[in-house]
């Protein structure tokens, strides 16, 4: 089984940009979430996505936002970015039978300049 | 909320040396895993633990879960250099929105 893919892996982009990060799940996976990771706040959950419907979200923003498709892809969105945005996004997805266990992609390293 | 502190931050060790890191919840978890990140790689699942008082053992790594639910703990006994990266714990609560919370993570670095 192939893993999880993201695209881009790396991204450079200037404030007030915005941005689309994409990211598909292993073949059977429903559940995608998404994670901040920054050197100093660690892995901070964004949010989890089941059956296109968001089940999670943390504590961030309105500019951050996402969505998932039929086919379970998801994508998401960080309108009028900021230098504090520049992070490792990264998506992770998990099995309805496994929920517990989630399998990461690679990651977007985003730069905001 | 719900808060998942683990220490320590930093490990350094002899190769050879046993590790241990200790993940501590401000809520009752669900379960709690365990993720290895290697340096410039991604979170990568190890194990799952669910039931309270439980110990996993996969070769050198045990882990634990703590009676009450709300702690837990990894020791690598015998480190190797393949064991270097940082290993995080992550827990759901069994309240409120259940995401999955992470730890900060233990960074381990070994001196062959």
């Amino acid at each position: 089984k192939a893993g999880v893919t993201q695209t881009p892996r790396y991204l450079i982009k200037t404030r007030g940009q915005q941005v689309t990060l994409s990211c598909s799940p292993i073949s059977g996976h429903r559940s995608v979430s998404w994670y901040q990771q920054t050197p100093g706040q660690g892995l901070q959950f964004l949010f989890e996505y089941f059956s296109e419907t968001q089940r999670n979200k943390g504590n961030f923003p309105g500019r951050f936002s996402g969505r998932q498709f039929s086919n379970s892809r998801s994508e998401m969105n960080v309108s009028t970015l900021e230098l504090g945005d520049s992070a490792l996004y990264l998506c992770a997805s998990s099995s309805p039978n496994k929920a517990g266990e989630q399998y990461f992609g690679p990651g977007t390293r985003l730069t905001v300049t | 909320g719900q808060q998942v502190m683990q220490i320590p931050q930093y490990q350094h060790v002899q190769e050879g040396e046993d590790f241990t890191t200790y993940c501590n919840s401000s809520t009752t978890l669900s379960n709690i895993q365990w993720y290895k990140q290697r340096p410039g790689g991604h979170p990568v699942f190890l194990i799952q633990l669910v039931k309270s008082g439980e110990v996993k053992k996969q070769k050198r790594l045990t882990f634990q879960f703590g009676e009450a639910k709300k702690n837990s703990s990894l020791h690598i006994t015998a480190t190797q250099t393949t064991d270097v990266g940082t290993y995080f714990c992550a827990g759901r609560s069994i309240r409120g929105a259940q995401k999955l919370v992470f730890g900060q993570g233990t960074r381990l670095t070994i001196n062959p």
